[in-house]
């Protein structure tokens, strides 16, 4: 059964630093292409990064220099390393697997919230 | 820059069919695919492909795709579907719509 739990959220202050932690089950994410989607308060999805099987990676505008996919083969796992935190990027950030085109996301986790306030 | 334009809101009665937009230029010449998100849970995935549905997904639901809008049909409408609604495609990067809130009456 695949699986994806996220953990890593919290609140914090602006400019601050962050990094989320996606533990993945049932597949390999070396194989897969895998994806962080955030959700502001009350807000709809917001597509934030992806990590393509070669290793490569691409970014949303609005995260662009600040936010930097990764992730760990060894433990299968993938990571999200937000820094100069502000208040729109308080959200809930979802895990989330890549069909094999990339194209769409068969798998969410359940989401970690980060709250970015003084 | 690509958008997916969606209905803020639609409503139905139970037992009867509930259709969802997605309008955007020449969307027909693209694949669409849709999520439900229910109050507190993570989005889930009930169409891909236009027209695909993943495994577990009721048959009630049903997707098209042509022109400048896509579409997502949910017949014989039950209150177990009311969600919020996002369409999705792939551009030069992710786009999602704005989402629909189905409200079931």
């Amino acid at each position: 059964e695949v699986q994806l739990v996220e953990s890593g959220g919290g609140l914090i202050q602006p400019g601050g630093s962050l990094r989320l932690s996606c533990a993945a089950s049932g597949f390999p994410v070396s194989s897969s292409y895998m994806n962080w989607v955030r959700q502001a308060p009350g807000k709809g999805l917001e597509w934030v990064s992806l990590i393509y099987t070669s290793g490569g990676t691409i970014y949303a505008d609005s995260v662009q220099g600040r936010f930097t996919i990764s992730r760990d083969t060894s433990k299968n796992m993938v990571f999200l390393q937000i820094n100069n935190l502000r208040a729109e990027d308080t959200a809930v950030y979802y895990c989330t697997r890549g069909s094999t085109s990339a194209a769409y996301f068969d798998s969410w986790g359940q989401g970690a919230l980060v709250t970015v306030s003084s | 820059s690509y958008e997916l334009t969606q209905p803020l809101s639609v409503s139905v009665a139970v037992g009867q069919t509930a259709t969802i937009t997605c309008g955007g230029d020449n969307i027909g010449r693209r694949d669409v695919h849709w999520y439900q998100q229910k109050p507190g849970q993570a989005p889930v995935l009930v169409m891909y492909k236009d027209n695909n549905r993943p495994s577990g997904i009721s048959e009630r639901i049903s997707g098209s795709n042509s022109g400048n809008t896509a579409t997502l049909t949910i017949s014989r409408v039950q209150v177990g579907d009311e969600a919020d609604y996002y369409c999705q495609m792939w551009g030069s990067s992710v786009i999602f719509g704005g989402g629909t809130k189905l409200t079931v009456l």
